[in-house]
């Protein structure tokens, strides 16, 4: 399964624009990037998913490049309520059935007033 | 909307004692999980289930520890000894079935406590 590395943490503000990237080097052909968000003493929330080039839903926005190495995610204009820790993953959807979904660490999200 | 429900919420016990964490999937789903998070650590992987076996386990996943689906819709976590570090939140999680996108729809956690 792929490796990814997130940043540790990233502090912003209302109003902002997140980016948090996400470098998986390993990726496979078949396997999909997908972001979690959790917060604190909940199961982790499905956000979006992605192949290639760009998807947007009503939550955020995911960027890859053609290459596929990394990914970014992109939350518009965050508020205090967006303050979670975001997790990357990569895997296969064909074979998320059987295999484990891993976690990496997560980019804690801290947004101030 | 659907959602997999866990109980207990929270479950106190003393050290060597068997606990049981439950969890009722989504209806329809085919491949269940069970994660863990201790405090302040990353989510982690302990066991997959499909068609009533274990898929894949990790290295968490020892001898104490066994999984069950009894009736068709309860999905069970056993701790047969629990130990201190066996404290943490444990998350069920269960997925439509391949071909999906692949999204775990997670429950709300028990957070297990072992004094």
């Amino acid at each position: 399964l792929a490796k990814t590395t997130q940043p540790i943490s990233m502090d912003s503000y209302e109003g902002q624009e997140v980016n948090i990237t996400c470098s998986h080097n390993n990726i496979a052909t078949n396997d999909y990037i997908t972001w979690y968000q959790q917060f604190p003493s909940q199961g982790p929330r499905f956000i979006i998913q992605g192949y290639k080039t760009k998807v947007t839903n009503e939550v955020a926005s995911l960027f890859i490049p053609a290459d596929r190495k990394s990914s970014t995610l992109s939350l518009p204009r965050v508020s205090l309520s967006d303050t979670a820790v975001y997790y990357c993953l990569v895997g296969d959807p064909m074979d998320t059935g059987r295999r484990a979904l891993t976690f990496g660490s997560g980019t804690r999200l801290q947004v101030q007033p | 909307e659907p959602e997999v429900t866990q109980t207990p919420s929270h479950q106190v016990t003393q050290m060597g004692q068997e606990v049981i964490l439950r969890c009722v999937p989504i209806s329809n789903h085919l491949y269940f999980y069970w994660y863990r998070q201790i405090l302040g650590q990353k989510v982690e992987f302990l066991v997959s289930f499909y068609n009533n076996e274990i898929s894949e386990k990790s290295e968490i996943f020892d001898d104490q520890f066994s999984v069950e689906r009894p009736d068709g819709s309860n999905f069970t976590l056993k701790i047969r000894s629990t130990k201190l570090e066996d404290s943490a939140m444990y998350f069920c999680a269960s997925i439509p079935g391949q071909g999906a996108t692949g999204e775990l729809f997670f429950g709300e956690g028990s957070r297990l406590t072992v004094l």
